[in-house]
């Protein structure tokens, strides 16, 4: 079956503009994650959604990254003002159920956000 | 959540068992071990998982030690395409499943 996707798959931009990342989950997954990962580093985490409420938003660096998910499947993150250090890969991750059981979190292939 | 400690990196002949160890001597009752891999330019892949029995599935196993402060991945016939970096997590069930990725170990499988 389709897994997780992501678009675009590049993002070239310029500094101070305005971003939207898109991120379509396995259906019937209810759990989303955002993951941030810079060049030579792991993924680190941005932000975790349970259906349409972000339960987890710890991960977001500052006020210019923000994330939606209106109906409980798509996400989108969206990023302001953008900056030189925001250039990174952006991932997703969606899992079947969400809070603290063990099933399987699932990637995206990532949408590499490059700010000039 | 625990932390990990992995080589930085590892080389492993091709047909070859490739062990690849984790320490996590912090680990805590209710944590369980994971492993992601991430090949070049792609999102990271789910390998396997366990709390303190050994695993297998038809990836890898997964030895835990008795103890539960260290872990050994074993990809058993490592082939070219097992070239990547390889994660190892802890992760509580009590969180939000969130993982908390460190360096990783880069594998490099060689002819």
């Amino acid at each position: 079956g389709a897994g997780v996707s992501q678009t675009p798959s590049n993002k070239v931009t310029e500094k101070g503009k305005y971003v939207e990342l898109r991120c379509d989950p396995i259906s019937g997954h209810t759990a989303l994650y955002w993951y941030r990962q810079s060049l030579g580093q792991g993924p680190e985490f941005l932000i975790y959604f349970q259906g349409t409420g972000a339960a987890d938003d710890s991960g977001l660096p500052n006020d210019r990254f923000f994330a939606v998910r209106p109906e409980g499947s798509v996400s989108t993150l969206k990023i302001q003002r953008t900056e030189r250090g925001d250039s990174a890969v952006y991932l997703c991750a969606s899992r079947l159920a969400g809070g603290g059981n063990t099933d399987t979190q699932y990637f995206g292939p990532g949408t590499r956000l490059t700010v000039l | 959540d625990a932390k990990t400690t992995q080589p930085p990196s590892m080389d492993c002949a091709e047909g070859r068992a490739a062990n690849l160890p984790c320490n996590h001597s912090t680990i805590s009752g209710n944590e369980y071990v994971y492993w992601y891999r991430q090949i070049h330019s792609q999102g990271p892949q789910y390998i396997i998982h366990g709390l303190k029995n050994n695993e297998t599935n038809e990836m890898a196993s997964l030895i835990i030690t008795e103890d539960r402060k260290s872990s050994t991945l074993i990809l058993p016939h490592a082939t070219l395409r097992d070239t990547a970096v390889y994660y190892c997590i802890v992760r509580s069930t009590s969180n939000t499943g969130k993982l908390i990725f460190g360096q990783g170990t880069t594998l490099q499988v060689k002819p």
